[in-house]
Formats: structure tokens, sequence, C-alpha cells
């Protein structure tokens, strides 16, 4: 069965960037997107279609994908960035709990 | 403002049923598929059905397939999630979610309701 591979955690110093990667066999043919979810709080869209970035998130967050990976980057992580990430693409990975610390 | 409001959730027995509500407001309700995410406690997002904007596809995870029917009603902008024969497995915050994008292409979700918790226990 179809599946989406994240690493379980990464872990950066303020200010570093932050890369997560998602790998699945079905990114080539399709899009995939990125959610951001706080503790006790629900997911938020940071990154559709690959690389564009909704209306309201910052422009440290980017996305970009090659081949079966897709990446997220957080280029100066903050404190305040630390959450679990998921990507999707038809289904959800099994999320990256990033610590900025 | 865009937004989704799940309610109905609460604690229920093994073998009982349920049914979620999620009204929305804020954007043209009747245009889009609308989602449901369920996170059992400690664990990742899991997709659970789709709907679409006219209600005549609908699409489930396989574990729920058989107990669960998605449906929703465009004049009252609402999508509703009835669950049967629930397991202690079903337990889950759900979420509604709006479904954009390309069908088939590129598929996204967004906004997220705040979520509404299912326990299934004796």
């Amino acid at each position: 069965s179809y599946e989406l591979t994240q690493p379980p955690s990464v872990s950066v110093s303020p200010g570093q960037t932050a890369r997560i990667t998602c790998s699945g066999d079905a990114l080539p043919k399709k899009y995939a997107s990125w959610y951001q979810q706080k503790s006790g709080q629900a997911p938020v869209l940071v990154i559709y279609e690959d690389s564009k970035r909704p209306s309201g998130i910052p422009e440290r967050f980017s996305g970009s994908s090659s081949g079966t990976m897709a990446t997220l980057t957080i280029s100066g992580a903050q404190v305040d960035d630390e959450a679990d990430y998921y990507c999707y693409s038809t289904l959800f990975g099994g999320g990256t709990k990033l610590t900025v610390l | 403002e865009v937004q989704l409001v799940e309610s109905g959730g609460g604690l229920v027995q093994p073998g009982g049923s349920l049914r979620l509500s999620c009204a929305a407001s804020g954007f043209r309700f009747s245009s889009y598929w609308m989602t449901w995410v369920r996170q059992a406690p400690g664990k990742g997002l899991e997709w659970v059905a789709n709907i679409k904007q006219d209600g005549s596809e609908k699409k489930y995870v396989d574990s729920v397939k058989g107990r669960f029917t998605i449906s929703r009603d465009n004049a009252n902008n609402s999508v509703y999630l009835q669950m049967n024969s629930l397991r202690a497995e079903d337990t889950a915050v759900y979420y509604c979610a709006t479904r954009r994008g390309v069908v088939g292409l590129s598929n996204w979700f967004d906004p997220w309701g705040q979520g509404t918790l299912v326990t299934v226990s004796s």
C-alpha cells in the first residue's frame, strides 16, 4: 500500500534552517501539501502544490519537490515554529516533530 | 471570516452511534469538496472521508467503509459524519476541512475546524 515517510523528529537551534522531508512513490505525479500542528490546536496549511505559500504564512516557510521526495524548509527557524508537521499527498505522512531550542 | 465549527462529539459505548456536524461560514460552501480527518490520541492525522460539492461522490478510508456515512446540506452550509458500529479504535479528535485544488492532481485542506473529540469506551 502507498505510504508517505517522514522522519519522526528534527531538531535545530533558533535561527538555523530546518528541513523536513517526505518521501513517497507517487510524489513525482502528485503535488504535496504541508500542515503545521501546534500542541492542542488544529492543523494549519503552510504549503500547498509543493511550493506555494498561503497568505499569512511567513516567508521563512518554503517547499520544494524533486522525484520521490518533497521538502519543507523553515529558514531561520523560531521557537514559535515548534510543532508537528505533516505532509499530504493522497494520504498523510506520519508527521515530524520539530524542536527549536 | 472563513470558519468551520464541528459539534456532536462525546462518549459512546462500543457498537454505538454518533453524528458529527460541521457548520461552515465565510466562503461559498457549495463550491468545495469537504473532508473529515481524524487524529487518535498521540497519533498522526488520518483522512477519513470526502464528499463532492453536490454530494454525488463520497469516498472513505477502508477502516470505516460500511460503518460511517458522510453527507452534506448545502442550503445550511453543513457537512455531517454519521458513525455507526463504533469501535475503540475510532476514538479520536475529528476535524472537518475544506478540500481545495484539482481532483486527482493537487488537493490540500484549508481551512480546518477546531475538532470534536469522540471517545468510544464502555
